[in-house]
């Protein structure tokens, strides 16, 4: 079955304890992204990946790195959390950046106190 | 950049009535690709219509169409007899057909209530 799996999907740690978000998909996808959803704002694009070590920021890349070793795996890392970073995560992934298809994983709840 | 807006924060409906929900969008792009996503409380993004920009006929799928005004940069969304099952947030998203990375915009969401 294709799909984008995201780990953890729920997650509440402290301010400055360094996490990683990860994300991996079984579609041999080119194409991978962060996304973060906030009230208001909906979903804002926070890293991508156009193919393995290739990696550029998006619009909300502050506080977050990103790496890109592997094809099937984009993990999201924050570095020293904070609360403003409290927020639902969706990782996606495409077969090129120009595909009119787009898989989405199942989110990632995370809040930092 | 591009941007995509949704005016209507929340929306009601009664169960079996037909919903509009509204959606625009800037770009000097000529060629593009329009979403309608729904996200349930689950919070799982499902696609529910999808238009390529360069289609002059409007998408269909079973109870949603869209109405796409390309020259007014439009995109709404008509949801017929409505089901409670419809309730959710609902986002419209534009994305290029260019090989860009950053090239995914979504707009706010409007949430949508269905009434019994």
């Amino acid at each position: 079955e294709a799909q984008v799996t995201q780990n953890p999907r729920y997650l509440i740690t402290v301010t400055g304890k360094k996490l990683t978000v990860t994300c991996s998909q079984n579609m041999n996808h080119e194409y991978m992204s962060w996304y973060r959803q906030d009230p208001g704002l909906g979903l804002r694009q926070i890293y991508y990946s156009m193919n393995v070590e290739v990696t550029d920021k998006g619009d909300v890349p502050e506080g977050y790195k990103v790496s890109r070793k592997e094809k099937r795996n984009f993990p999201l890392i924050l570095e020293s959390p904070s609360p403003n970073q409290t927020s639902l995560y969706f990782c996606a992934s495409s077969l090129r950046a120009g595909s009119n298809t787009i898989y989405f994983g199942e989110g990632s709840w995370l809040t930092v106190v | 950049a591009q941007t995509v807006t949704q005016s209507q924060p929340e929306m009601s409906v009664q169960e079996a009535e037909t919903v509009t929900l509204s959606c625009t969008y800037d770009t000097s792009e000529s060629d593009y690709y329009l979403f309608w996503y729904k996200q349930p409380p689950s919070r799982q993004m499902i696609l529910v219509i999808r238009q390529e920009a360069y289609k002059q006929q409007n998408a269909t799928e079973n109870r949603f169409s869209v109405n796409f005004q390309k020259a007014a940069k439009s995109f709404s969304l008509k949801i017929s007899d409505s089901q409670l099952g419809d309730a959710a947030m609902y986002f419209c998203a534009y994305r290029s057909v260019r090989d860009y990375g950053q090239n995914f915009v979504f707009g706010p969401g409007t949430r949508l209530s269905v009434l019994p």
